[in-house]
């Protein structure tokens, strides 16, 4: 069975950084294209950054410059960091895993981690 | 990014009605679509990928079909636990989500 747990999500004052980490068991992080989509209170999914098996990495235009995302394989957990943390980017993480190929759907989910962006 | 456009918003029905939801991107792309359902407080869920194919455990009440610039995702009667906002997805843009209300 394939779980997903994310952590680290936390109220953090605008300007400030924040690291989440999804745990990951039933599948090998370092073998998937492994995905964090967001989600702002009321609003729709909104696609953050994707890691493929051979490293690659691509970011959203509002996430680019400020985000990191990375995994640890002998932990087999994948990780994003966000630095210069804003308002709009109070949301819900989830990370998924997707498939590795066309149509790039994402099929196991994690239950999300909050972050809040706020004085 | 290839923009989505979902309609409608939202819509409400009867338990037993046939309801369909539509996605058009804003440029073809083949059948590289997928779709997924989200409950309250919940993670989204896989219901189909690529246009046509129902990911296991769905109920074969759903159904999907497009490709180009069309696509519909279609519940052939409609039960109280699909209540719930359903999201298109091609590559890493989403639609802006479809609210299914029970009338």
């Amino acid at each position: 069975e394939v779980q997903l747990v994310e952590s680290g999500g936390a109220l953090i004052q605008p300007g400030g950084s924040l690291r989440l980490s999804c745990a990951a068991s039933g599948v090998t992080v370092s073998l998937s294209y492994m995905t964090w989509v967001r989600q702002a209170p009321g609003k729709g999914l909104e696609w953050v950054s994707t890691i493929y098996s051979d490293g690659r990495a691509y970011y959203a235009d509002s996430v680019k410059g400020r985000c990191i995302i990375s995994r640890e394989n002998s932990k087999n957990t994948l990780y994003v960091q966000i630095n210069s943390l804003r308002a709009d980017d109070t949301a819900v993480y989830y990370c998924a895993r997707a498939s590795s190929g066309w149509p790039y759907y994402l099929d196991y989910w994690g239950q999300g981690t909050l972050v809040a962006v706020s004085s | 990014d290839i923009p989505m456009t979902q309609s409608p918003t939202s819509l409400s029905a009867s338990v037993g009605d046939r309801v369909t939801i539509t996605c058009r991107p804003s440029q073809s792309i083949s059948n590289h679509l997928n779709w997924y359902q989200q409950k309250p407080g919940k993670a989204p869920k896989l219901l189909i990928y690529g246009a046509s194919t129902l990911q296991s455990g769905v109920p074969p009440r759903f159904s999907g079909t497009g490709s180009g610039t069309d696509f519909t995702i279609t519940i052939s009667s409609l039960q109280p636990e699909d209540v719930g906002i359903y999201y298109c997805q091609q590559l890493w843009t989403f639609g802006q989500g479809t609210k299914v209300e029970i009338k």
